[in-house]
């Protein structure tokens, strides 16, 4: 069956903009979770949601991010007035039910802020 | 708050030997331990996970790890490195909150 899908693969901006980036979990996970990665580490947590709600967002850098999850199923990470700082790779994963259940991962989205 | 702790950022073995990428974790209540591996421009892929049980965990491609709680580690070994098993290897731990990784381990096969 399908995997999970993040889109776009790649986006670049400019400092100050606002982006939203797209995730489409497996087909019937409830759990859902973004991830930042930088060059050179591991995926940083953001956020994980249970359904439609944020059950964990303690992640989040600050109050320019947020996600939302209005159906339960995409999820749409938004980043508003961008900075350099925040060019990485952004992971979303689901699981069937919780945060112990195996995660599957998407290709990310690069973003590149200039 | 639990924590992953992986050594050695850059792992190089020859093809046909030993793999160990070593992996410590700190946990304050039993964990559940991951390892993913990344294949270049492609997503995490679950290798293998324990979670209670058997200490030792046989995963996909012939990867394995034990879950040693006195030594706090889930080191990754496979017997034959092969070439198509040069990525990057990811261990991951999650208690009762979020998931955390570790930077990472490129693993490099000669032939």
């Amino acid at each position: 069956g399908a995997g999970v899908s993040q889109t776009p693969s790649n986006k670049v901006t400019e400092k100050g903009k606002y982006v939203e980036l797209r995730c489409d979990p497996i087909s019937g996970h409830t759990a859902l979770y973004w991830y930042r990665q930088s060059l050179g580490q591991g995926p940083e947590f953001l956020i994980y949601f249970q359904g439609t709600g944020a059950a964990d967002d303690s992640g989040l850098p600050n109050d320019r991010f947020f996600a939302v999850r209005p159906e339960g199923s995409v999820s749409t990470l938004k980043i508003q007035r961008t900075e350099r700082g925040d060019s990485a790779v952004y992971l979303c994963a689901s699981s069937q039910t919780g945060r112990t259940d195996t995660q599957y991962f998407g290709p990310g989205t690069r973003l590149t802020v200039l | 708050a639990q924590s992953v702790t992986q050594l050695g950022s850059h792992v190089s073995v020859s093809e046909g030997a030993l793999v160990l990428l070593r992996c410590n974790y700190s946990s304050s209540v039993p964990p559940y331990l991951f390892w993913y591996v990344q294949y270049p421009n492609q997503g995490l892929q679950l290798l293998l996970k324990y979670t209670t049980g058997a200490t030792l965990v046989k995963g996909i491609n012939g990867f394995e790890a034990e879950f040693k709680k006195s030594e706090t580690s889930f080191h990754l070994t496979k017997p034959s490195a092969h070439m198509s098993d040069a990525a990057e290897y990811f261990c991951a731990v999650t208690a009762d909150n979020d998931m955390r990784f570790g930077a990472g381990t490129r693993l490099t096969v000669k032939p």
